[in-house]
């Protein structure tokens, strides 16, 4: 069974611009999480999806939203960047909802803004 | 005062020896993770666990519902076991978004 993806593994933008990730979870799990993990906070929950709705939030400001499609596969987007959203983005499946179930990681997609 | 505290936040140790890393937390939880991630950034999930106790090859989780604690064991630690050990927990109160320890990085040298 094939793991958690994520697309892209690396990505460099500019303050201003905005940015979209991608997570394919393991085939069989509704239930997508994503976090953000930066040297000074380490690691941060933004939200969890689960069967297309937005289930818990963390406490991040608005320019991050994210949506998960009816095959389970979620994005998260980040509008006008901020030097401060350099990151690494790690998205995680489970089969049920998050309290219940193993998390499985991928592998995180490390955003530079420059 | 986080949520979340990890002891030690570094620990190195030689090859062979037990090593223990704890997690303390304030909130009251459904569940407890402890995952690993090695350089490079990817993160294992070992366990998740919600009372008592579960091994799995060289490692054993225990978690103590009362005194909101929690540890991670390593027996006959080996230099693969080198990696940022983080608890994470899923609060039982309202919104159960996982908030994580700080981490402890563990060396083991051979």
């Amino acid at each position: 069974k094939a793991g958690v993806t994520q697309t892209p593994r690396y990505l460099i933008k500019t303050r201003g611009q905005q940015v979209t990730l991608s997570c394919s979870p393991i085939s069989g799990h509704r239930s997508v999480s994503w976090y953000q993990q930066t040297p000074g906070q380490g690691l941060q929950f933004l939200f969890e999806y689960f069967s297309e709705t937005q289930r818990n939030k963390g406490n991040f400001p608005g320019r991050f939203s994210g949506r998960q499609f009816s095959n389970s596969r979620s994005e998260m987007n980040v509008s006008t960047l901020e030097l401060g959203d350099s990151a690494l983005y790690l998205c995680a499946s489970s089969r049920e909802v998050t309290s219940g179930r193993s998390l499985y990681f991928g592998p995180g997609t490390r955003l530079t803004v420059l | 005062k986080n949520e979340v505290e990890q002891s030690p936040q570094n620990l190195t140790a030689q090859e062979g020896e037990f090593i223990t890393i704890n997690c303390s937390y304030s909130v009251g939880i459904s569940a407890l993770h402890w995952l690993q991630q090695h350089p490079g950034g990817g993160i294992v999930s070992l366990f998740m666990l919600s009372s008592g106790k579960k091994k799995h090859g060289r490692l054993i989780a225990t978690i103590n519902i009362q005194e909101k604690h929690s540890s991670l064991h390593i027996t006959a630690s080996h230099p693969r076991d080198s990696a940022v050990y983080i608890c994470a927990v899923v609060s039982n109160f309202g919104n159960e978004k996982l908030t994580f320890g700080t981490g402890t990085r563990l060396t083991i040298i051979p």
